[in-house]
């Protein structure tokens, strides 16, 4: 049963264009959603992360959208640029939890 | 600042083998975990330490083995490798759990890159 399910699987997009990944969860019980940025060859860093309590987080070029009710949240990356091609991987677990639980990655090209 | 660091980076087994993949951290965090890396699978939680002496089991824990003997140190031990073992193995080390209340953030290694054949 995946917990935490992520779409699309690969997104090109053009450079100055806007990326939006897509992630869906089942356990109403989870509430913290971090959104983490692999580069090839590395491990992932955390980009952003949200709780069910706020709709909207903008960090910079990055904002991260929440729909409680349909348990949805998604990743969008505007004036995308080809530096931020990487794979992206939706994550969630509870605040108390240490069990944190990954989508299946989203691997973003951006050409130039 | 070295971070999470994993050694080898690249290993490749015969069926059968046995291996550890080794795993430190410099940031005195008392959670590491272990996870592998698989094509449209994400990552997936084999198992999670939440101190020295303190291990439990994840989503994929069967075929391997970990202790945690030292803050510092998490490896992980590979019984008898199997091909369905090929994968890229990931370390992380993090602060308490919390969510944004304690800024909480996994830090991972670099990963070890394992194929068995």
């Amino acid at each position: 049963q995946q917990q935490v399910k992520q779409s699309p699987q690969s997104l090109i997009v053009q450079k100055g264009g806007i990326s939006i990944i897509n992630c869906a969860y089942e356990n109403t019980a989870f509430d913290y959603f971090p959104w983490y940025q692999q580069f090839p060859g590395k491990g992932p860093a955390l980009l952003i992360a949200i709780r069910p309590d706020v709709s909207e987080k903008k960090e910079g070029r990055f904002t991260i959208s929440f729909n409680k009710s349909a348990k949805q949240f998604s990743l969008h990356i505007m004036d995308s640029q080809p530096g931020d091609s990487a794979t992206y991987f939706c994550a969630a677990k509870m605040d108390s939890s240490y069990k944190l639980i990954f989508g299946s990655g989203t691997r973003l090209l951006v050409r130039p | 600042n070295a971070g999470v660091t994993q050694t080898p980076k690249f290993q490749v087994l015969k069926t059968g083998q046995s291996m550890t993949l080794q795993c430190a951290q410099d940031m005195n965090h008392e959670y590491m975990s272990w996870y592998r890396q698989d094509p449209g699978m994400g990552l997936r939680l084999i198992h999670y330490s939440v101190g020295a002496g303190i291990t439990d089991q994840g989503e994929v824990p069967n075929g391997y083995n970990v202790s945690r003997s030292t803050t510092e140190d998490f490896p992980l031990r590979l019984l008898s490798a199997a091909p369905s073992q090929t994968s890229v193995y990931f370390c992380a080390s993090s602060t308490r759990p919390g969510g944004l209340a304690t800024n909480e953030k996994l830090f991972f290694g670099s990963g070890t890159q394992l194929s068995v054949l």
